[in-house]
């Protein structure tokens, strides 16, 4: 059974650089089958794609958050990580990591996000 | 970018009852289109992929339609588990992922 898990601190100061990491167990992360991806939801709000990385290293973003998003994976340690500067209040979130489906059978189109973590909640205070 | 809609925002229903939940999609994304439901302090989670497809392990209750910009998840029988809100997400673009703003499903 694939599971997902964020990990990192709670809470960031203003300017600063939130740095997540998604641990990724009963599956790999070295797989050209899926897209690792992370998303995010403010309190009581929906949901917001942030971007994307393919095992390669090839990574796609959001582009109302490009300027300040980095995207990394390890193999080695089946895990990627997302990096997001210069953050404010309006950044404070629920982060949550997802697998996206991408080729399988031969067959190569984005299906949904089937694999989730339960979240990190993120605030961005002084 | 693709604007995804969801009609109603909110709805009230009794168990048993025959719920559905449309999605519009500014343009036209043929069938990449999927349906999540997330519950207070979970995670969301997949039901309906490909507009139609029933994700692995989702009760049959649920169901997904439609094509083009038009699309709609239905669940046959309501279920005192499936209080919940339910979004709809395009994976058309694969430039940029978009989810609709969501739909409350609550108790009447």
């Amino acid at each position: 059974q694939v599971q997902l898990q964020e990990s990192g601190p709670g809470l960031v100061k203003p300017s600063e650089t939130l740095s997540l990491t998604c641990t990724v167990s009963g599956g790999s992360v070295n797989s050209d089958s899926y897209y690792w991806s992370w998303i995010r939801q403010p309190p009581g709000k929906g949901l917001e794609w942030i971007g994307h990385i393919y095992y390669s290293g090839s990574t796609n973003y959001n582009p109302s958050l490009r300027s300040r998003v980095t995207m990394s994976v390890d193999t080695s340690k089946s895990q990627f990580s997302l990096n997001l500067n210069s953050v404010t209040a309006a950044d404070t979130a629920v982060y949550y990591c997802a697998r996206l489906p991408y080729c399988s059978g031969g067959t190569c189109r984005f299906k949904g996000f089937d694999y989730w973590g339960q979240g990190n909640l993120v605030t961005v205070s002084s | 970018d693709i604007q995804m809609t969801q009609s109603p925002s909110s709805l009230s229903a009794s168990v048993g009852d025959r719920v559905t939940i449309t999605c519009r999609a500014s343009q036209s994304i043929s069938d990449y289109l999927n349906w999540y439901q997330q519950k207070p302090g979970k995670p969301p989670q997949l039901l309906i992929y490909g507009a139609s497809s029933l994700q692995s392990g989702v009760p049959s209750r649920f169901s997904g339609s439609g094509s083009g910009t038009d699309f709609s998840l239905t669940i046959s029988s309501l279920q005192p588990d499936d209080f919940a809100t339910y979004y709809c997400q395009q994976s058309y673009n694969s430039l940029i992922f978009t989810f609709g703003p969501g739909t409350k499903v609550d108790i009447k």
